[in-house]
């Protein structure tokens, strides 16, 4: 069983909606991340996390959003996006060793 | 730059050993890690080996790290069906929060 919850585990849609991706982690690690993974290729960094600010950006689009509510609540806000942007989207947390992955999101967007 | 690299594919006979071989150019990686991942689902953590360690066993698993090649191998012994999946290689760059990836090998385990 992952330690790390995303939810919703499939999302569909348009090119002009606003949905979010949520994540979750109780295992107190203080550093949270999102990749995106495109079929069969090694998952791409696009945020860190670290004590709830924000610490790193891979110069990803402004259609994409994070936000850290707290320690263990991990959000993407996504509005506006483009076909390319159809992937599986990845959380994970680490507490200084390695980083433990959630089962993702599948995106696809029309 | 930073990189790492694997062979992208491998088939084994069920009950036979498989070995997935990588190769890293940053030797300040402290961490070296293998995640695997089932189609559809996402990265599972299998196995770590510090740096300044040779040999890391676990069950079926074992990993051989050699510093002067910088190559990192993992065996996986008895394989079964379900080891079927793509197999990653990632080390940690400096401060363990950006992890540099292989681009994976699918094994395939051929009854």
């Amino acid at each position: 069983d992952t330690e790390v919850t995303q939810t919703p585990k499939h999302l569909v849609m348009g090119m002009t909606n606003k949905k979010s991706l949520k994540c979750e982690q109780h295992m107190g690690h203080r550093a949270m991340y999102w990749y995106k993974q495109k079929a069969k290729k090694p998952p791409e960094l696009m945020f860190v996390y670290s004590y709830e600010k924000l610490s790193i950006n891979e110069s990803v689009p402004s259609r994409f959003s994070p936000e850290c509510p707290n320690s263990s609540l991990l959000n993407l806000h996504l509005h506006a996006l483009q076909p390319e942007d159809s992937a599986l989207y990845l959380c994970a947390s680490s507490g200084g060793g390695p980083q433990h992955f959630g089962d993702g999101t599948r995106l696809s967007i029309l | 730059g930073e990189d790492v690299e694997q062979s992208l594919f491998l088939s084994v006979r069920e009950g036979d050993s498989s070995v997935i071989n990588c190769t890293y150019t940053d030797s300040s990686s402290t961490y070296l890690y293998w995640y695997k991942q089932e189609p559809g689902a996402g990265l599972q953590l299998l196995t770590y080996i510090f740096s300044n360690m040779d040999m890391k066993q676990d069950q079926r698993l074992t990993v051989l790290l050699n510093k002067k090649d910088k190559h990192l191998s993992l065996r996986i012994a008895d394989t079964q069906t379900g080891d079927s999946a793509i197999y990653f290689c990632a080390g940690n760059a400096g401060n363990n929060r950006k992890l540099i990836w292989g681009l994976g090998t699918s094994l395939g385990v051929n009854p």
